[in-house]
Formats: structure tokens, sequence, C-alpha cells
């Protein structure tokens, strides 16, 4: 089945500094890549996907790339601001599969 | 729209007793899923429900069973509870199963002693 992994498992970045953090999944037929996120106590909730029919996306200060060949895709966090501490999850799923999830990337704001 | 709903909010149960977790959409959704997330370990999928009348194991299902009582309701039940099963349980649900969104109900703690 498939395999996500998500570096880094922490990140802390200053106010304003960007933010990366990375997945790559084991299954070449995997066709769409959710990002959720996870704020303390809260459920998690989509900030954006992408399709295997497309190399990038972005929405604001939140973009998303992907690269098929290498099986990886990345989310890509400019300009950050305090509300975006949270825990970051990727994912990945085929059509009538299964979406498995990356074990998430907690990102904070350094003082 | 209330969305994905669950209940209890918090539950404490010692080894051994049993349990029901509840869960509705009200979204007409085909697809829901109980997961259970645990430090480091991200979401896991327990069982899934494609459509009304399906159900299905998912990743880590061993100690649990549920039931699709119709196309709102998905319900997770633990027969015998193990200080292995704490954890937040987070029902969910999607237009259909595979690439969609998937959205989350708030999720219950579940502390077993």
């Amino acid at each position: 089945g498939e395999n996500v992994e998500q570096h880094p498992s922490t990140l802390s970045v200053q106010e304003g500094d960007s933010a990366v953090i990375k997945c790559t999944y084991s299954d070449s037929a995997s066709n769409y890549f959710p990002w959720y996120k996870q704020e303390l106590g809260k459920r998690p909730q989509l900030i954006i996907d992408i399709r295997s029919n497309v190399g990038e996306k972005k929405d604001q200060r939140i973009a998303v790339t992907l690269n098929k060949t290498a099986k990886h895709f990345s989310l890509h966090i400019t300009e950050t601001q305090p509300e975006d501490s949270a825990v970051y999850f990727c994912a990945a799923s085929k059509h009538n599969n299964d979406m498995r999830f990356g074990a998430g990337t907690r990102l904070t704001e350094k003082p | 729209n209330a969305g994905v709903t669950q209940t209890p909010k918090f539950q404490v149960l010692k080894t051994g007793q049993s349990m029901t977790l509840q869960c509705a959409q009200d979204m007409n959704h085909n697809s829901m899923y109980w997961y259970r997330q645990d430090p480091g370990m991200g979401l896991r999928l327990i069982y899934y429900s494609a459509s009304e009348g399906t159900t299905d194991k998912g990743e880590v299902p061993n100690g649990y069973n549920v039931s699709r009582l119709n196309k709102r309701e998905f319900s997770l039940r633990l027969e015998s509870a193990a200080p292995s099963q704490t954890s937040v349980y987070f029902c969910a649900s999607s237009e259909r199963r595979g690439t969609y969104e998937q959205y989350f109900g708030p999720g219950t703690r579940l502390t077993v002693t």
C-alpha cells in the first residue's frame, strides 16, 4: 500500500520567513495530494491540494509543488505569521482508495 | 450546516469496558472514516465506509468494530478497551473515497486506564 513520509517533524521559523515541508510517497499511481493544517486541540482542515496533472498550485501565501517523477511534493509558506503555528499533514491517495497521511510537521514561530 | 459532529468529546474508560463513539454528517457524503491520532504518528485509518451499507478495514482495525447506520451516521465500537487504545479519535467524511477532500469532526479524546 501507499507509504507517505514527511520531513521535518518540527520546524521553527522567524516571523516573516518562509517555511518548507516535504513529503515523499511510494505509490506512483497516487494522483491526489492534500495538505491539512491542525491547530492545537482542533480538527484537521484542508488548506491546499494538488492533483497529479498539475506541477504547482498557489493560494495567497501558500503554495504546493509536485514532482511526479521523484514522487515528492512540498508545501511552501511565505511571510509566516503567528497564526501559521500548527501541525501540518501531507497525504496521498488515488481514486477509490484510502488516503494515507504523513506523520506531521509542527511549525512554530521563534520568539 | 453542522458538518461532521462527534460524541462524546472526552471519555475515560477502565480496561475491559466497552463504548461506542458516534459520528454524524449532514453534507450528504457517501464515504465516512474513523481515524486515530497518536503523537508523532499522524492520522491512521481504522475503518471506512465507502457508501451506505458497506464497511471495510483500514490500516489499524484490530480491537474495533463499526456500523454504518445510515448515510448520515457511522459509529465506532470498542468491545473491550485496552490502554493501547488511548488516543484521539476523528471521524471524517468525503463526497466519495479517494481523491476528494475529507471533512473532519472535532475529535474524541479517549483515555483507557
